[in-house]
């Protein structure tokens, strides 16, 4: 049974551009949370997704966005680059999201570094 | 708002010996509570999840209890190895959002 795919593992970005990560969850998984790590923030979380549809947000401005698609695989975009967006971007699915009896897996993550 | 402490930052142990990682958090409503490893520059691996309605976990070397209504719960490893090296995260879910901790940094030497 395959892992949680994120691609690509590492970008280089620089400030101002856009960037598009994506995430394929583990088959059969219809939830799919974004979380951002960074040495001074720790692990913060961005959105989740379950069935195409937000279903809840953490505290980011709105240059951070995502969507889900049929097959559950996901994609986060941030605009307007900024320096403070440097960050390991983990993606986590589950089967019916962060609620009561659900394990969350994560995958590798991407590494994003803006200049 | 919920918010999720690990003590101590970080640990380094001798080969062989037990030892225990503190998570705590401050909101008592959980749903559950689950355990991750991280190795540097790699993603989240789940150790163990507890839900709220649990007292404790256990896979291999590792048991995890919970005490929701003071908001604690411990990770046990038993026997530590070099390879037991990595950081460990405590998250605690609730209405669709995880909080996690800063993690320790555990690091087991031969």
């Amino acid at each position: 049974k395959a892992g949680v795919t994120q691609t690509p593992r590492y970008l280089i970005k620089t400030r101002g551009q856009q960037v598009t990560l994506s995430c394929s969850p583990i088959s059969g998984h219809r939830s799919v949370s974004w979380y951002q790590q960074t040495p001074g923030q720790g692990l913060q979380f961005l959105f989740e997704y379950f069935s195409e549809t937000q279903r809840n947000k953490g505290n980011f401005p709105g240059r951070f966005s995502g969507r889900q698609f049929s097959n559950s695989r996901s994609e986060m975009n941030v605009s307007t680059l900024e320096l403070g967006d440097s960050a390991l971007y983990l993606c986590a699915s589950s089967l019916t999201g962060d609620l009561m009896n659900t394990e969350a897996f994560f995958g590798q993550g991407t590494r994003l570094t803006v200049v | 708002k919920q918010e999720v402490t690990q003590i101590p930052a970080a640990l380094s142990v001798p080969e062989g010996e037990n030892l225990v990682l503190n998570c705590s958090f401050t909101d008592s409503a959980i749903y559950n509570l689950q355990w991750f490893r991280q190795d540097p520059g790699k993603g989240l691996t789940s150790l163990l999840l507890i839900q709220s309605s649990q007292r404790e976990q256990t896979s291999g070397r590792l048991n995890a209890s919970l005490d929701k209504s003071s908001g604690r719960s411990t990770l046990y490893i038993a026997a530590s190895q070099p390879g037991d090296s990595a950081t460990y995260l405590c998250a605690v879910s609730y209405a669709g959002k995880s909080t996690f901790g800063d993690g320790t940094t555990l690091t087991v030497k031969p």
